[in-house]
């Protein structure tokens, strides 16, 4: 079945520390790709999104993500991290073709000031 | 303009009422989705409709019943919820079904539902 895995459930970091989120995908066709954000008691927020050409992908607020197809991820980094970063972050991957976005379990992100 | 707007923000019911949620909409997207989310959970895929019509049911109880009587609306019909049912229910809309590099979903607030 296809799935879209976090393998880090919670992650704490301080302040100014770089962060790497994993995200890996079982699809076997063309993808697009989506990191959310859900800040606490608040909504999702697309961070960034992957379709097609560089794929290297600037977000918002810092963020960026790297699509290496031959590992099915699609990692998400900022190197310095602020306390406001404190959230949850689901990745997210839909087939190009279908209509059902699959969201990973997400990642719990503390930031400790 | 990216906003999808979701009414109420907090329902309470019992096994046995009869509410809805609403959700709009005005940017012209013509495909919208209801998922639901339970506490530190992904959401989940409900429905989705394009261009006013049901594409996607992913197998939803009936007690859950979506309705979308025009491009900009959706509302979800609820009717002898269990309370396993209590989640947050989100809206979310896209430019259109197979929209390739404009297929972006955007969430709304989504509404805290608490079955008694």
């Amino acid at each position: 079945a296809q799935s879209v895995s976090q393998h880090n459930h919670h992650v704490i970091l301080s302040e100014a520390a770089s962060l790497e989120l994993g995200c890996n995908y079982s699809y076997g066709g063309t993808v697009n790709l989506f990191w959310y954000v859900q800040y606490p008691g608040q909504h999702l927020q697309l961070l960034l999104k992957y379709f097609s050409g560089d794929p290297l992908v600037k977000g918002i607020k810092g963020f960026e993500a790297e699509f290496i197809k031959s590992k099915f991820s699609f990692n998400l980094r900022k190197p310095s991290v602020q306390w406001s970063d404190t959230a949850e972050y689901f990745c997210a991957v839909i087939l190009f073709g279908n209509e059902k976005l699959t969201f990973g379990t997400g990642t719990r992100l503390t930031i400790i000031p | 303009d990216t906003e999808v707007t979701q009414t109420p923000k907090h329902l309470v019911m019992g096994m046995t009422n009869k509410k809805s949620l609403k959700c709009e909409q005005h940017m012209g997207h013509r495909a919208m989705y209801w998922y639901k989310q339970k506490a530190k959970k992904p959401p989940e895929l409900m429905f989705v409709y394009s261009y006013e019509k049901l594409s996607i049911n992913e197998s939803v109880p009936s007690r859950f019943s979506p309705e979308c009587p025009n491009s900009s609306l959706l509302n979800l019909h609820l009717h002898a919820l269990q309370p396993e049912d209590s989640a947050l229910y989100l809206c979310a809309s896209k430019v259109r079904l197979l929209a390739g590099e404009g297929g972006t979903q955007y969430f709304g607030p989504g509404t805290r539902l608490l079955v008694l």
